[in-house]
């Protein structure tokens, strides 16, 4: 089993430019999420997904879109990449939502320069 | 969400038992109690969670005080593959589907 998938690994963007981070299981997994870590810092959920066609915004999703066409893919589109979006991007699934463990990808880390 | 403490860091030597606290004084009668542990360069790993009872599987083993205000992660033998950092992370689902990552307790493992 792949398990959770992520494209691609690392990224160099300018300001201003846009891209897709891409995400997928293959675990069957109704929910998913997506995370941005910080130097030295703590995960923090920028988007959640709880069936394909039903997403919602977490703590920081100011600056980033997301869509779940189905159930295996969860993007995570960047419109006009800043700076302060420098960090690396975990994207994650569950079986069920806070009783069951989140299985995570290996990231993808994105430097805006 | 209710908060949790973590030391910042530990140590321990090779093959001997490790054993990780975490207080967490104000949980919730519904609150989980989650552990990850993340590996350099790599994302978050799910190692155990329980919400009374201790709890066992093939990573570790999770006591949990009787209050609920505190708990342990004990890793049986520590290996070098288990240096990493320990989150202790509580969750009471409803809306709220996020794992609140703090800063989390760096684990040293001597050869």
């Amino acid at each position: 089993n792949a398990g959770v998938t992520q494209t691609p690994k690392f990224r160099i963007l300018k300001i201003g430019q846009s891209m897709t981070l891409q995400c997928a299981q293959d675990m069957n997994h109704n929910y998913m999420y997506w995370y941005r870590q910080d130097p030295g810092m703590g995960l923090k959920l920028i988007y959640y997904s709880v069936g394909a066609g039903i997403t919602d915004k977490g703590e920081v999703p100011n600056g980033y879109n997301v869509s779940r066409s189905t159930t295996e893919d969860f993007p995570l589109r960047l419109e006009l990449a800043a700076p302060s979006q420098t960090s690396v991007y975990f994207c994650a699934s569950s079986y069920g939502a806070f009783n069951q463990p989140q299985h995570f990808g290996d990231g993808t880390r994105l430097s805006i320069l | 969400d209710a908060k949790t403490t973590q030391p910042n860091s530990m140590e321990s030597n090779e093959e001997e038992p490790v054993h990780l606290p975490c207080n967490h004084s104000t949980i919730s009668g519904t609150d989980y109690i989650h552990w990850y542990r993340q590996l350099p360069s790599q994302g978050p790993e799910y190692v155990i969670h329980g919400l009374t009872s201790n709890v066992n599987n093939r990573m570790a083993s999770l006591a949990i005080a009787e209050d609920r205000k505190s708990s342990t992660l004990i890793l049986h033998r520590a290996t070098l593959r288990d240096a990493a950092v320990y989150y202790c992370i509580l969750n009471s689902g409803g809306s709220n589907y996020k794992l609140t990552f703090g800063k989390g307790t760096l684990l040293t493992v001597n050869p």
